[in-house]
């Protein structure tokens, strides 16, 4: 069974830039995947911040960027902020109407 | 604006049933693809199922393939998950929804509720 994978953690100054992946146990995650990004603070629903690989949803800043990195997804945080600071999730669509979460990264403004 | 507002969680004893509700306010219900997710104490997000607009596509993740079953109601804007021969593990905040097959994406989220399984 493919796994979807995350850092499990990361820190980013204030006013930093941060990059977060979103990888595959075994192969290359591509635009076929469809890679969404969502935000979640303790205790809140998620936020969808980025989907389709790079498309912002609505009312997300341009501070939020998604690509496709080598063999990865990735999330690009650029001057980060103190709220900032929560669980990031990538979900893959794994074709036959399965997606699959990554683990999450808890990122930290420090 | 867009409502998503989860209900039915509770506790329930291992091979138990529960029916999770979620009614939906602010767009055309019928016209978006609905899904659950859920996230146990502690741990992250997992995908649990999905539905078409119609009703006529369902998808489960083979964790709860055959126990669990997604349906709507467009009359009435609520999405149903049925569960039933529920385990300790399936214990978890289940949140629902909405969003688009084409784009693989689901946008707009309920605050979830609770469900635990324990005797």
């Amino acid at each position: 069974q493919t796994v979807v994978t995350q850092e499990p953690s990361f820190s980013v100054s204030p006013g930093g830039t941060v990059t977060l992946t979103c990888g595959l146990s075994s192969g290359s995650v591509s635009t076929n995947y469809y890679p969404t990004w969502y935000q979640q603070t303790a205790g809140q629903a998620p936020r969808t911040l980025i989907y389709s690989t790079d498309t912002r949803s609505s009312g997300v800043p341009d501070r939020f960027s998604g690509s496709i990195l080598g063999n990865k997804a990735a999330l690009t945080i650029t001057g980060a902020q103190a709220d900032d600071e929560s669980d990031y999730y990538c979900v893959l669509y794994m074709g036959s109407g399965i997606w699959v979460f990554g683990g999450g990264t808890k990122l930290t403004v420090l | 604006e867009v409502q998503l507002v989860e209900s039915g969680g509770g506790l329930v004893q291992p091979g138990g049933s529960l029916r999770l509700s979620c009614a939906a306010s602010g767009f055309t219900f019928n016209s978006y693809a609905m899904t659950w997710v859920r996230q146990a104490p502690g741990k992250g997000l997992e995908w649990v199922s999905a539905i078409s607009g119609s009703g006529g596509t369902t998808y489960y993740a083979d964790s709860v393939k055959g126990r669990f079953t997604i349906s709507r109601d467009n009359s009435k804007n609520t999405l149903y998950l049925q569960m039933s021969s529920l385990r300790a593990e399936d214990t978890a905040v289940y949140y629902c929804g909405s969003g688009n097959f084409g784009t693989k994406k689901f946008d707009y989220w309920g605050q979830g509720t609770l469900v635990t399984v324990s005797s």
